[in-house]
């Protein structure tokens, strides 16, 4: 059973738009979550992350949202621009337990100008 | 500055590459320590600097693992061939003079996907 759900392969936006990527998760042990972006033939760029005891984090363009009652986060760039167009993974851990990061199948976001 | 600082604080890098991770310690002190925060454990002593004598790798857990002080001041750690047990809050402390307090960085935190 996968712990952490990307529900869409792909999402398409606009520039200078909102990007709403979706992450919803399982194990309510979860206390630590990230996302960051992949590039073809390049290495992942950490984005953002955020802490259970928070419910947003916010660092410029980038902004997460977590609801822990509904086991979902969120991850929006406001405004999207071309160079955002990426695979986007959300990655989740129960870090106070000594359990490693599961990671989501991604989310292909495309920015078109 | 007014206290230790490493960056990045956040990185997230691909089973097998490289990475750096560098520590700015308070100005004038002599002592650097590198120590990891692996998933729910304490803090495990990787490599300890004093001044200009031979650093003290004890800790250091496999000979992928490196770090150099330059100059008595900023300190890099490196990890080659970064495997997912790598995963850990990486901390970096310095000790100045006579003082017995560490003062420690707000580590950087090492993700392998």
């Amino acid at each position: 059973d996968q712990q952490v759900k990307q529900n869409s392969p792909s999402l398409s936006v606009q520039e200078g738009r909102i990007s709403i990527l979706n992450c919803d998760y399982t194990n309510s042990m979860f206390d630590y979550f990230l996302w960051y972006k992949k590039y073809p033939a390049e290495g992942p760029t950490f984005l953002i992350s955020i802490s259970s005891i928070k419910d947003k984090n916010e660092d410029g363009r980038f902004t997460v949202f977590l609801n822990k009652s509904a086991k979902h986060l969120s991850l929006h760039i406001v405004p999207s621009q071309p160079g955002d167009s990426a695979v986007y993974f959300c990655a989740a851990s129960a870090w106070n337990y000594g359990q490693n990061f599961v990671f989501g199948p991604g989310t292909r976001l495309s920015v078109l100008p | 500055g007014a206290g230790v600082s490493q960056s990045p604080s956040n990185k997230v890098t691909e089973k097998g590459k490289d990475v750096e991770l560098r520590c700015d310690p308070i100005s004038g002190h002599t002592a650097l320590y590198w120590y990891r925060q692996s998933l729910g454990q304490g803090l495990e002593f990787l490599i300890y600097f004093q001044g200009n004598s031979a650093p003290d790798k004890s800790g250091l857990p496999s000979d992928r693992f490196s770090a150099e002080r330059t100059g008595g001041s900023v300190s890099t750690l490196t990890i080659q061939r970064t495997e997912q047990r790598d995963s850990a809050m990486y901390r970096c402390a310095s000790i100045g003079g006579a003082g017995t307090e560490a003062f420690f960085g707000q580590g950087t935190r090492l993700t392998v996907v």
